[in-house]
């Protein structure tokens, strides 16, 4: 049974880098496409991304400027960063896994609350 | 890349049948048989409850189902339990390795 466990930094000033990482246990880390997922309060979900074990990456076109997501197959783990954050980033960002891309998430990190603010 | 439409809210009686839409355009529901469903329950991640349209993963009840017609994905959900209250939102495969999501609909079990 897979578990996705994410951690990060919670609270961001605006133009910070806002950084996140999914370690992945229990499954296999090179079968699948790995991704970020973001809800912002009270709001619907927004694709961020997606990576393979490769370092295959695809990006959210509205987002691509600022967004990377990197691969550490050493560890089984995958990061998020979003450069020049502002209070409209501020959601609860989720890791989530996909058989391949463009298919569907089938486990779920437990989510990170990410808020912007001076 | 605009979020696919989902009615606000759903309600239904326990034991009652409902059916949520999500429409898209031909650029993603409409190409594409990989649409998804997830349920939330407030607080907590989303959950898979059905894949590539009309699969349901092992484990999910089979009062949920999906379908599609054109640029509308639908999800059913038969039997309607109190548990059954939740966030659902849809997902597309929406081209050049993309996806988008639904809005999002309430479902109120009264």
């Amino acid at each position: 049974q897979v578990q996705l466990q994410q951690w990060g930094a919670g609270l961001l000033k605006p133009s910070e880098t806002l950084s996140l990482t999914c370690a992945v246990y229990g499954g296999s880390f090179s079968n699948y496409y790995w991704s970020w997922i973001r809800q912002s309060p009270g709001k619907g979900l927004e694709w961020i991304g997606e990576i393979n074990h490769r370092g295959r990456s695809n990006y959210n076109p509205s987002l691509k400027s600022r967004v990377t997501i990197s691969v550490d197959t050493s560890k089984n783990q995958f990061s998020l960063e979003l450069s020049s954050v502002t209070a409209a980033d501020t959601a609860v960002y989720y890791c989530a896994r996909a058989p391949w891309s463009g298919s569907y998430y089938d486990s779920w990190g437990q989510g990170t609350l990410v808020t912007v603010s001076s | 890349q605009s979020a696919l439409t989902q009615p606000a809210s759903v309600s239904g009686s326990p034991g009652q049948s409902i059916t949520i839409s999500c429409t898209g355009t031909n650029s993603d529901v409409g190409s594409y048989n990989l649409v998804s469903w997830y349920q939330q329950h407030p607080g907590k991640a989303p959950k898979l409850m059905i894949h590539e349209v009309n699969s349901r993963p092992s484990g999910v009840s089979n009062r949920f189902s999906g379908s599609k017609s054109g640029n509308t994905a639908s999800l059913t959900i038969s039997g309607l339990q109190a548990e059954d209250e939740a966030d659902y939102y849809c997902c597309s495969y929406a081209g050049s390795s993309t996806y988008v999501f639904g809005t999002g609909t309430k479902v109120t079990v009264l």
